[in-house]
């Protein structure tokens, strides 16, 4: 089975712009999450989508926003970027289904994002 | 909210050496997820516990999660260069809130 993946590996944008990440589960997954990875803060929860549905959200503004498509895969978007959003954004994807008991979370490689 | 305390923050160690790395959590567990990081890399999966005094053993690590589900242990037997990375502990504290909190982080450096 492939794995989770995530596009595009790396990205530079300016202050003020918006960026589109992407990420695909693994197949038959139907759970995916995203996290936002900084040295100072560690890796902190953004969203995480069931069957397009959003069920949380982390305590981000509301620049950072997310979506699910009926394939399961799922992009993450943030508007207006500040110099502080450089970052690693990690995509996970689980089979857990409809409650809340968690199976393994799969993550991939990451998109890193430099805003300049 | 719920949050993760890992100790130690990072961790030298000679090859060959065994090591523990210890994640301490401020509410009771509902599950506990091993990962290991590779610098600027996704993580990779390692193991879950879910049950009190539950124990996992995969090749040369072992994690242990306490009977009272607030505390797990990480231990790596006769460590590697391979094993070197960043271990990260991240726990579901229940709800119905679906998502993961991580804690910081334990950089090991394995010396050959």
């Amino acid at each position: 089975k492939a794995g989770v993946t995530q596009t595009p590996r790396y990205l530079i944008k300016t202050r003020g712009q918006q960026v589109t990440l992407s990420c695909s589960p693994i197949s038959g997954h139907r759970s995916v999450s995203w996290y936002q990875q900084t040295p100072g803060q560690g890796l902190q929860f953004l969203f995480e989508y069931f069957s397009e549905t959003q069920r949380n959200k982390g305590n981000f503004p509301g620049r950072f926003s997310g979506r699910q498509f009926s394939n399961s895969r799922s992009e993450m978007n943030v508007s207006t970027l500040e110099l502080g959003d450089s970052a690693l954004y990690l995509c996970a994807s689980s089979s857990t289904s409809g409650t809340r008991i968690y199976n393994e979370q799969f993550f991939g490689p990451g998109t890193r994002l430099t805003v300049l | 909210s719920q949050e993760l305390e890992q100790s130690p923050q990072s961790l030298i160690v000679q090859e060959g050496k065994n090591l523990t790395i210890n994640c301490t959590s401020s509410k009771t567990l509902y599950g506990l997820y091993w990962y290991k990081q590779k610098y600027g890399e996704g993580l990779i999966f390692l193991m879950m516990l879910q049950k009190g005094g539950e124990e996992k053993s995969h090749e040369k690590i072992t994690a242990k999660l306490d009977e009272k589900k607030q505390q797990s242990s990480l231990h790596i037997t006769a460590s590697q260069p391979s094993h070197a990375g960043i271990y990260l502990c991240g726990a579901d504290s229940g709800g119905s809130n679906y998502k993961l909190t991580f804690g910081k982080g334990t950089l090991l450096t394995v010396n050959p």
